[in-house]
């Protein structure tokens, strides 16, 4: 398996513009999570998935963000409008769900990221 | 809220040295991780611990966790110059994951 991936690994656009974030996952793996990574708020988990349904969008900064997950294969992460305050770097994961009778724990595989610069 | 402490945020150690990161946290949790990060990379998963009294080893690291005093040490041993990275632990709990502030960590010849 080619692990996570994720496009576009760089993203420079202009304030208010609108940013879409892409994300694949491994094959076979039934969750998804999107994390930020700045060096002021260090790493935060924006929101995850569990079977392409969202289970937790808390961490979702505010109503300019949105994501998706249409199928197990590919999730998006929206931003619009953006901001400056937006630009960092941001992580899709995934894993399989944690069961303890299977002894799967639940390793989190990252993907390496797409680096964005809103100006 | 869940909070996690991690400390020290640097370390700077000498090669062959011994060395203990410490990872704090506030409330209840379901499982922690300890991850990897190099400069201008993504992170790369080490352990992940779900019980009380969980020990793993990969190599010269070695992770364990206390659920009782909600703390968990990753603990290197005999450093090498390979070892230099970010240091991550994270904790999920309620469906939260939160991450530690990191603990940059350069070994000197």
């Amino acid at each position: 398996d080619a692990g996570v991936i994720q496009s576009p690994r760089h993203e420079v656009t202009e304030m208010g513009q609108e940013v879409t974030l892409r994300c694949k996952p491994i094959s076979g793996h039934d969750y998804l999570f999107w994390y930020r990574q700045t060096m002021m708020r260090g790493l935060e988990l924006l929101i995850y998935f569990n079977n392409n349904v969202p289970i937790d969008d808390s961490g979702m900064p505010e109503d300019r963000f949105s994501a998706k997950m249409p199928n197990a294969s590919f999730s998006t992460l929206k931003i619009q409008p953006s901001e400056p305050r937006d630009s960092a770097v941001y992580f899709c994961a995934s894993s399989w769900g944690w069961d303890s009778a299977l002894m799967i724990e639940g390793t989190q595989y990252f993907g390496p990221g797409t680096r964005l610069l809103v100006l | 809220e869940l909070k996690v402490e991690q400390n020290p945020l640097f370390l700077s150690m000498q090669e062959g040295k011994n060395y203990t990161i410490y990872c704090n946290y506030s409330t209840t949790s379901d499982r922690l991780y300890w991850y990897r990060q190099d400069p201008g990379k993504s992170l790369e998963s080490l352990f992940v611990l779900l019980s009380n009294g969980a020990v793993k080893q990969e190599g010269r690291l070695m992770a364990s966790l206390d659920t009782k005093a909600r703390l968990s040490t990753l603990h290197i041993t005999a450093a090498v110059h390979d070892l230099s990275a970010t240091y991550f632990c994270a904790v999920e709990g309620n469906n939260d994951m939160r991450f530690g502030a990191g603990t940059r960590l350069t070994v000197k010849p």
